[in-house]
């Protein structure tokens, strides 16, 4: 069971948009850390798609924004594409456990 | 060009050990924070360790405490995870992974660089 809760699937028509929540608790997203997102394809590793702040490596395109509200956090996707298929994970640091953390991962699946 | 090579992987008998490899090229990784990170067949992502950029840290969750250790030789510029009493439970990919910034509070920061993993089964 992991830490951060995520839903295990979400999904989309193309050009629509979706969101994909993260639930922590007051050690962790409650503690005001920084909460990350990575994408990952079948087949290959993940990669870093965005940060708290919105803060996104080059190449990243504004489609893709945060938010965090108390223990939660949320990834949002606007104007959803094919290629936006992938697993999403949020990750941040567990101030009681002194860990880092993973959500289970979350599914997009474009209709 | 920035990158992470995982090595070490194969096909482990239960209650052995492994010791992968994380070799860095295009920066130097006394300089950056270091994890590992695994999945499982099911996908999900699991934290293992992280070695701090001045090498005298490693955090580990308590539940890996005495089954991990975690190196680092910078003359190779290279880091290694070391896990002792492998059981079917540790199949995996493992991921080696680099703080998005050198140096600092890296409790804060994102995993900026993942290898392209290596694949550990456990099998009688």
């Amino acid at each position: 069971q992991s830490v951060l809760t995520q839903p295990p699937s979400v999904s989309g028509a193309p050009g629509s948009e979706v969101s994909i929540s993260c639930l922590g608790s007051s050690s962790n997203i409650g503690a005001n850390m920084d909460v990350h997102w990575y994408r990952q394809v079948p087949g290959s590793a993940p990669t870093l798609l965005i940060s708290t702040n919105n803060i996104r490596p080059s190449g990243v395109p504004d489609r893709f924004s945060v938010s965090r509200s108390g223990v939660s956090a949320s990834l949002d996707i606007t104007g959803l594409q094919a290629d936006d298929e992938a697993s999403y994970y949020c990750q941040t640091h567990d101030v009681s456990l002194t860990t880092w953390v993973f959500g289970g991962g979350t599914k997009v699946t474009v209709l | 060009q920035v990158q992470l090579v995982e090595t070490g992987g194969g096909v482990f008998q239960p209650g052995t050990s492994l010791k992968l490899s994380c070799s860095a090229s295009g920066f130097s990784v006394y300089q950056y924070a270091m994890h590992w990170v695994r999945q499982g067949p099911g996908g999900v992502l699991e934290w293992l360790a992280v070695l701090s950029y001045d090498g005298k840290t490693i955090y580990m969750p308590d539940s890996k405490r005495g089954r991990i250790s975690v190196s680092r030789d910078d003359s190779r510029n290279t880091v290694f995870l070391q896990l002792n009493g492998l059981t079917f439970e540790d199949t995996a990919v493992y991921y080696c992974a680099r703080a998005l910034y050198t140096f600092g509070a890296f409790y804060y920061y994102a995993l900026g660089v993942w290898g392209q993993g290596t694949t550990v089964t456990v099998s009688s």
